[in-house]
């Protein structure tokens, strides 16, 4: 079964700093790897989908990269806002339709 | 429609109930999944739909649990004989055609179970 693990669980940080979360998982046979966003109460919005051909994705601040071999993505925001202030998931599907996610890392952007 | 939407909102039952929670995804996504969340985790897989029918419902607590996607649009997850445990936020994704495309994730349901 593969098993995602994001650190750290929690991160407070000022204003415009940039930061990097972890996220690893276990069995590197994935198909992509998708980071979300989740504000207290509500559903998950998607930031960034990378396939498994893939290296890494951007999309504005966001940057995300994907090194399967070892088992490992990041997601790098840079000049953080404290409207960044979420929980961030990542989600790796393993047989295109089981999609397992990490805990997550509650961010704190401070102004 | 705009996204994927699901009702109730909030549902607070008791013990022993039947609940059904409703997903709307998005208009043409053929793939539909239903995930569990509990306070401080990450979804956890619950079934997936591909059109009407459920092609992966491994992960399914119990037999209590039921899913129907009858028309291939619409789903309704429904549990019976309802437990405290079953409190948790229930969260529907669609995506275009499964696979390894994007999932787009409903606001959620959370069921409490009193």
């Amino acid at each position: 079964k593969q098993e995602v693990t994001q650190i750290p669980a929690a991160l407070s940080v000022p204003e415009g700093e940039n930061l990097v979360l972890n996220c690893s998982f276990t069995d590197s046979a994935i198909y992509n790897l998708q980071w979300f966003r989740q504000d207290p109460g509500k559903g998950l919005t998607s930031l960034l989908l990378i396939q498994s051909s893939q290296r890494e994705q951007t999309s504005g601040r966001l940057n995300a990269s994907l090194d399967k071999s070892s088992g490992r993505s990041t997601l790098y925001i840079a000049a953080s806002q404290p409207g960044d202030s979420a929980t961030y998931l990542c989600a790796v599907p393993n047989n295109f339709n089981k999609f397992y996610f990490g805990s997550g890392t509650k961010l704190n952007v401070k102004p | 429609g705009a996204g994927v939407s699901q009702t109730p909102s909030n549902k607070v039952t008791e013990k022993g109930k039947y609940v059904e929670l409703r997903c709307d995804p998005i208009s043409g996504h053929t793939a539909l999944y239903w995930y569990r969340q509990s306070l401080g985790q990450g979804p956890e897989f619950l079934i997936y739909f591909q059109g009407t029918g459920a092609a992966d419902d491994s992960g399914l607590p119990n037999d209590r649990f039921f899913a129907v996607r009858p028309e291939g649009s619409v789903s309704t997850l429904k549990i019976q004989r309802t437990e405290r445990g079953d409190s948790a936020v229930y969260l529907c994704a669609s995506s275009l055609a499964g696979g390894s495309d994007e999932q787009f994730f409903g606001p959620g349901t959370r069921l409490t179970v009193l």
